[in-house]
């Protein structure tokens, strides 16, 4: 069965310093995996997307995440927190027969000025 | 291009009542999935509409059922409503069927707390 596990339920980083969020996946095959932001009170929207491409993954807004198969991970990184990255990230994977996404319990990261 | 959305934004039932959530699909796109959102966790699958029929259900009883119309557009509906079910309900389109290529487009949900 597939699942993502977040490692951090919140992070907490000063602005213009690096942001790490972390996710390790489970997969019986090939994954396909997706980091994906939550605004308050907004829609999610997809950060960025692996699909057996390139390892390392540009995603929206300066975000950018490496799959790594001996490790499991997909973790998402960004070089400069900025003010309007506060919001909660969630690492998916595709389902099964299902074809549905497998979302994380999120990641609520907090940006200091 | 319209994205999609959902009504009503926020609503409060009692146990026992019934419940109808709408959705509007982005412009073109033929499939619509639902996820409930409960408080501080992630979101999780209830099912997904393909062209007016269901092709993908989660692990949530027969209560909660849906609909798709000749537009795309959706409605969940759930029965018997139980505390538990207080969450937030996510609507996502998407274009092509059963093959999920992870690229939904989200609204932003409807709110449902049930007293």
């Amino acid at each position: 069965a597939q699942s993502v596990t977040q490692l951090d339920s919140h992070v907490s980083v000063s602005e213009g310093t690096p942001v790490l969020l972390r996710c390790n996946y489970s997969s019986s095959y090939s994954p396909s995996l997706f980091w994906y932001v939550q605004h308050p009170n907004k829609g999610l929207q997809l950060l960025l997307k692996y699909t057996s491409a390139a390892t390392l993954v540009k995603g929206i807004n300066g975000f950018e995440a490496e799959f790594k198969k001996s490790e499991t991970s997909f973790h998402l990184t960004k070089p400069s927190a900025h003010m309007s990255d506060a919001a909660e990230y969630f690492c998916v994977v595709t389902g099964g027969s299902q074809g549905n996404l497998i979302f994380g319990k999120g990641t609520k990261l907090s940006v200091k000025p | 291009e319209t994205g999609v959305t959902q009504s009503p934004t926020h609503l409060i039932k009692t146990r026992g009542q019934q419940v109808t959530l709408r959705c509007s699909s982005q412009s073109g796109h033929n499939t619509v999935s639902w996820y409930q959102q409960a408080l501080g966790q992630g979101p999780q699958f209830i099912f997904q509409y393909y062209r007016e029929e269901e092709n993908g259900r989660g692990n949530f009883p027969p209560r909660f059922s849906g609909l798709q119309f000749p537009n795309y557009s959706s409605e969940l509906n759930v029965n018997a409503l139980e505390l538990d079910d207080s969450a937030l309900y996510l609507c996502a389109s998407s274009l092509g069927g059963f093959v999920n290529t992870g690229e939904l487009f989200f609204g932003e949900g409807s709110r449902l707390t049930v007293l």
